[in-house]
């Protein structure tokens, strides 16, 4: 089944402590993204990448980091997270910039700073 | 000023009504446009996809785009309970960077 996947779907962690959320996707997509959601401001780009080792900011980059080494996985990484970046973060894969129209989003992770 | 605006609703319509949902934006180099749907728990999935300026018609939804207003709707005709879920316009410049609006909550009433 073609598919985005994430994990974990549900985190707790404390402020300071270095976690990372991945993200795979099984369609040989070239374009994967990094967004959050939160309520009154919808969903907000935190990184994107066009293939592999090729990532640029969205919107929304601050306290993140991504990485790209292989084309399937894109994870999300927060070196020192702050209650400020509680919020429900969802990757999106599509086949390429050119079909960006389309991209394809896992299920969601909602991540809790404390 | 946000790049995207969005009503956010909630919207609650009976079954069978017709559903204008809308958003508005301010960077006039925006060609692509989006609107998505998010059911409750659920990652966004795309419902209709439209180049630059002028309509577009699948099915009960059509979509439209007035890029000298910049100004963007999506209609659903015949509404259905399963309509219900929140609605999410999206537009890029060149499809690396997106901005997504606040998303309209609608709810169809049997």
């Amino acid at each position: 089944e073609a598919q985005v996947t994430q994990n974990p779907r549900y985190l707790i962690t404390v402020t300071g402590k270095k976690l990372t959320v991945t993200c795979s996707q099984n369609m040989n997509h070239e374009y994967m993204s990094w967004y959050r959601q939160d309520p009154g401001l919808g969903l907000r780009q935190i990184y994107y990448s066009m293939n592999v080792e090729v990532t640029d900011k969205g919107d929304v980059p601050e306290g993140y980091k991504v990485s790209r080494k292989e084309k399937r996985n894109f994870p999300l990484i927060l070196e020192s997270p702050s209650p400020n970046q509680t919020s429900l973060y969802f990757c999106a894969s599509s086949l390429s910039q050119g079909a960006g129209y389309e991209q394809y989003f896992g299920p969601g992770t909602r991540l809790t700073v404390t | 000023q946000k790049e995207v605006e969005q009503d956010p609703g909630p919207l609650s319509v009976p079954e069978g009504a017709i559903v204008s949902l809308n958003c508005t934006y301010s960077n006039s180099a925006f060609q692509y446009f989006m609107w998505y749907r998010q059911y409750s728990r659920k990652g966004p999935e795309l419902l209709m996809y439209t180049y630059s300026s002028g309509n577009k018609e699948d099915g009960r939804f059509t979509a439209q785009v007035d890029k000298s207003s910049k100004y963007i709707s999506l209609f659903i005709r015949d509404s259905q309970p399963s309509d219900s879920a929140t609605y999410l316009c999206a537009m890029s410049r060149n499809f690396n960077k997106f901005y997504f609006g606040s998303g309209t909550k609608l709810n169809v009433k049997p």
